[in-house]
């Protein structure tokens, strides 16, 4: 089974500081792992990807994530935060193969990232 | 925007009701998931159907189904509601059976669902 655990439902950073949003995962195959956003009123949307290629993952709005395995860690960074990156964060595990069927992609519970100015 | 569409946008109703919840996929796009967001549970996998069939289900009740018609929308049924019903319900579509490399699901902006 795969599970991913947030540290952190709650973060706020100010303007221009370093975001941080912490990602572990648990999964018994090896995982694809994901980071989306869920901007207020809106749906999620994919931030960046991990599939088992570069460890080092770069997405959209200067977001990147590095795959740990030795830590199972996922965790997210920007290295300057902006007033617009105020929303909530979920990280996501699938198992890289099918496992009885179709893949399920499993959340974790998600972080709300605060920027304050 | 999207392209994935969910009416109606928000719903109010009461308990023992049974609403109807519609998912309108991206153009092309074969597979569509069913989440429930709620503050308690977080997002929960319900329901994946690919082409028309059922493909996996997760936390889904029994008083909960869905389906997905030959022009590839789909709608979930939810009957005999109850207060712990109301959430936010999200539709997601995919191009092909399994995401895999692509990792990307399309989501709407949700239904959401209010009981009383």
């Amino acid at each position: 089974a795969q599970s991913v655990t947030q540290l952190g439902s709650h973060v706020s950073v100010s303007e221009g500081a370093l975001v941080l949003l912490r990602c572990n995962y648990s999964s018994s195959v090896p995982p694809y792992l994901f980071w989306y956003v869920q901007y207020p009123n809106q749906g999620l949307q994919l931030l960046l990807k991990y599939t088992s290629a570069a460890t080092l993952v770069k997405g959209i709005n200067g977001f990147e994530a590095e795959f740990k395995k030795s830590e199972t860690s996922f965790h997210l960074t920007k290295p300057s935060a902006h007033m617009s990156d105020a929303a909530e964060y979920f990280c996501a595990v699938s198992p890289q193969r099918k496992l009885q069927g179709a893949q399920k992609l499993v959340f974790g519970q998600g972080t709300r990232l605060t920027i304050n100015p | 925007d999207s392209g994935v569409t969910q009416t109606p946008k928000h719903l109010i109703t009461a308990t023992g009701q049974r609403v109807t919840l519609r998912c309108s996929p991206r153009s092309g796009d074969l597979s569509v998931y069913w989440y429930q967001q709620s503050l308690d549970q977080g997002l929960q996998f319900l329901i994946h159907y690919y082409n028309g069939e059922e493909r996996a289900k997760g936390n889904i009740l029994e008083r909960f189904s869905a389906q997905q018609f030959p022009d590839l929308h789909s709608e979930l049924n939810l009957s005999s509601l109850e207060l712990g019903d109301s959430a936010l319900y999200f539709c997601a579509s995919s191009v092909g059976y399994s995401w895999g490399k692509t990792g990307e699901l399309f989501f709407g902006e949700g239904s959401r669902l209010t009981v009383l």
